[in-house]
């Protein structure tokens, strides 16, 4: 198994769907975070879990639901999304509370999403 | 807010020359760290390197050095001995050390390396 594994890597739904985004870390990490990449912006960071508590929500819209049930594990819950949503959704993960070793994230492949 | 700035939204070497990647980012903070990242086409984000701010030497791995002015708030990346390999997106990342090293990290908006065969 790789480090950070995403799935799908290709969603395709329209805007009154309920679809979810999976993400497994294989590497023993305590923290895990979503991030969104849109063409031409940086990386925006959307949703932390650290010892699986949320500790930051980036004035994401609620139509993004995040669900960590276990430091392994999770999940991007998307429901009524715009054609704007439409992006490569990333998922990380890294140890905190560790020293510099700490601070590395691991990323998975991410899932390519559309929204039509 | 901290803030990451990649001036060069894309960079062309030829293969086994020595191209330098340029990053400036600003912080009130006094100990942060600096990443260098590549996204290659299969989209993964893959870490290159690390310096933490409190280290004066500059961070190096193999090929990959950089170049970390903290006084000026610059963090160039040096690819020496360019490879066919290299080719990929590049980020500049930063992350805080406050909040127990839960902080995402705050990125750049890359800059897309062309290695010329």
């Amino acid at each position: 198994e790789t480090g950070v594994t995403q799935t799908p890597r290709h969603l395709v739904m329209g805007m009154t769907n309920k679809k979810s985004l999976k993400c497994e870390q294989h590497l023993g990490h305590n923290a895990m975070y979503w991030y969104k990449q849109s063409a031409k912006k940086p990386l925006e960071l959307m949703f932390v879990y650290s010892l699986e508590e949320r500790v930051e929500n980036n004035s994401v819209p609620s139509r993004f639901s995040p669900e960590c049930p276990n430091s392994s594990h999770l999940f991007l819950h998307l429901h009524t999304l715009q054609p704007e949503d439409s992006a490569l959704y990333l998922c990380a993960s890294s140890q905190v509370g560790a020293g510099p070793r700490g601070t590395e994230a691991f990323f998975g492949q991410g899932t390519r999403l559309t929204v039509v | 807010a901290q803030t990451v700035t990649q001036s060069q939204p894309e960079m062309s070497v030829q293969e086994a020359e020595t191209v330098t990647l340029s990053c400036t980012y600003d912080t009130s903070e006094s100990d942060y760290y600096l990443f260098w990242y590549k996204q290659p086409p299969s989209r993964q984000m893959i870490l290159v390197i690390r310096q933490e701010a409190y280290k004066q030497q500059n961070a190096t791995e193999n090929r990959f050095s950089v170049n970390f002015q903290k006084a000026a708030k610059s963090f160039s990346l040096k690819i020496s001995d360019s490879q066919l390999g290299d080719a990929a997106m590049y980020f500049c990342a930063y992350r805080t050390t406050s909040g127990g090293g839960a902080d995402g990290l705050t990125f750049g908006k890359g800059t897309h390396l062309i290695i010329q065969p």
